[in-house]
Parts: structure tokens; sequence; C-alpha cells
């Protein structure tokens, strides 16, 4: 079956930019959406088709995908950007997420 | 704005069936769109459960695709889960979402609040 890889944990001081990235087999070749899913909160579609941000979303959030890695990137990370965020893909129609990576604001 | 509302028993003994339900406002099922079911255990990440067209065409995540049904009733505008043989594992926060228009892979854009399933005797 398809895997997804993220890093558990990332952490980013105030204003500075954050990545998270999101590792599968030839995952360039699929595209990628992230969610953003704060404490007790439902997720929330913050880039879709590996780089296209949803109506609402700000512009700091931006994304990119190319060869077994796609990056979500939080440019001047604010407070309210702490949360959980997970890739997903799709393989064969069978949905797959990432196993998550919490986003540290220190 | 379309709205997703779960709702169903949030306790469920083990070999029993899990049923939810997903309430959907402010569009029609009918009208289109494919529709999932995701979970997440406590302190977990995301598990793509499945995802269902208004004409009933569905697709399963293997891990779970011979315990799992997927079903949709437009005259209520809802769409269904169950889940049989539960066991302890199944214990997740079950969300109901909104997918694509034109496809199965197409992310999540609208997500239900998710209502917390418990499977213990």
């Amino acid at each position: 079956s398809y895997e997804l890889t993220q890093p558990p944990s990332v952490s980013v001081s105030p204003g500075q930019t954050a990545s998270i990235t999101c590792s599968g087999d030839k995952l360039g070749e699929r595209y990628v959406c992230w969610y953003q899913q704060r404490p007790g909160q439902s997720p929330v579609l913050v880039i879709y088709q590996d780089s296209k941000r949803p109506s609402g979303i700000p512009e700091r959030f931006s994304g990119s995908n190319s060869g077994n890695t796609a990056t979500l990137t939080i440019s001047g990370t604010q407070a309210m950007d702490e949360a959980d965020y997970y890739c997903q893909a799709w393989d064969s129609s069978t949905g797959v997420f990432g196993g998550g990576t919490k986003l540290t604001v220190l | 704005q379309v709205q997703l509302q779960e709702s169903g028993p949030g306790l469920v003994k083990p070999s029993e069936t899990l049923s939810l339900t997903c309430a959907v406002s402010g569009y029609s099922i009918s009208s289109g769109y494919y529709w999932g079911w995701i979970r997440q255990p406590p302190g977990k990440g995301l598990e793509w459960i499945g995802t269902i067209y208004h004409s009933g065409r569905s697709k399963y995540n293997p891990s779970l695709e011979s315990r799992v049904t997927i079903s949709v009733d437009t005259s209520k505008n809802q769409f269904s889960l169950k889940l049989s043989s539960v066991t302890a594992a199944d214990t997740a926060v079950y969300y109901c979402a909104r997918g694509g228009r034109d496809g199965y892979n197409r992310p999540f854009d609208s997500w239900g609040q998710g209502t917390l399933v418990t499977v213990s005797s």
C-alpha cells in the first residue's frame, strides 16, 4: 500500500518560515493537499493540487511537490498557525494521509 | 455554504456494528460531489475510510473494505457509514466531509465537527 511520511514535529520562531515535508514514492506524479488541524477542531484544507490555496486561506501558506517530496511552507509564521498538519494524496482512488506533523511556534 | 453534521451512538459494543449518519445542509447531494468518511483515533492521525458519489458508487480503504459500507440517501440529503465487527481499535472521532465535484481523487474541502465513537463493553 502507498505510504506518506511526515516528520512528527517541526518548530519555528514567530515571523520565520516553517517548512513541513511529506515523502512518498514518486509523489510528484500525484496531486497533494494539506490540512491544518488545531486542537479540538476539525481539519481545514489549506493547500490543494500541490500549491493552490482555497478561498480564505492566507497567502503565507504555499505548497510545492516534486520528485518524492511535497512541502508545505508557511511564511511569516504566526502563533495561530500552531497546529497539526496532514498531507494527503490518492493512490488508485484510495485516499492516503501522512502521519501528521505538529508545528510548534515558539 | 455547505454544512455537515455527524450523528449516531457514541458507544458501541465489541463485535457489533457502528452506524453513523452525516446530514448535509446548504447543498443537495443529488446535485453532485463526492462525499467521504475519515476517522481519527484519540491522539493519532487521520485515516480515510471511504468515499461515495450521489449515484451510490463508492470506494473504500482496502484495510477496512471487508467491514465497511457507505450509502447515500438523496431524499434525506444524507449519507451513512456502517462498520461491522468493531473492536477497540475502531475507537475514534469519525468525520464526514465533502470531496471533489468530478472524481474520487479530490481533497475534502468541508468537514463536519466529528463525533467520538468508543468501542467498549
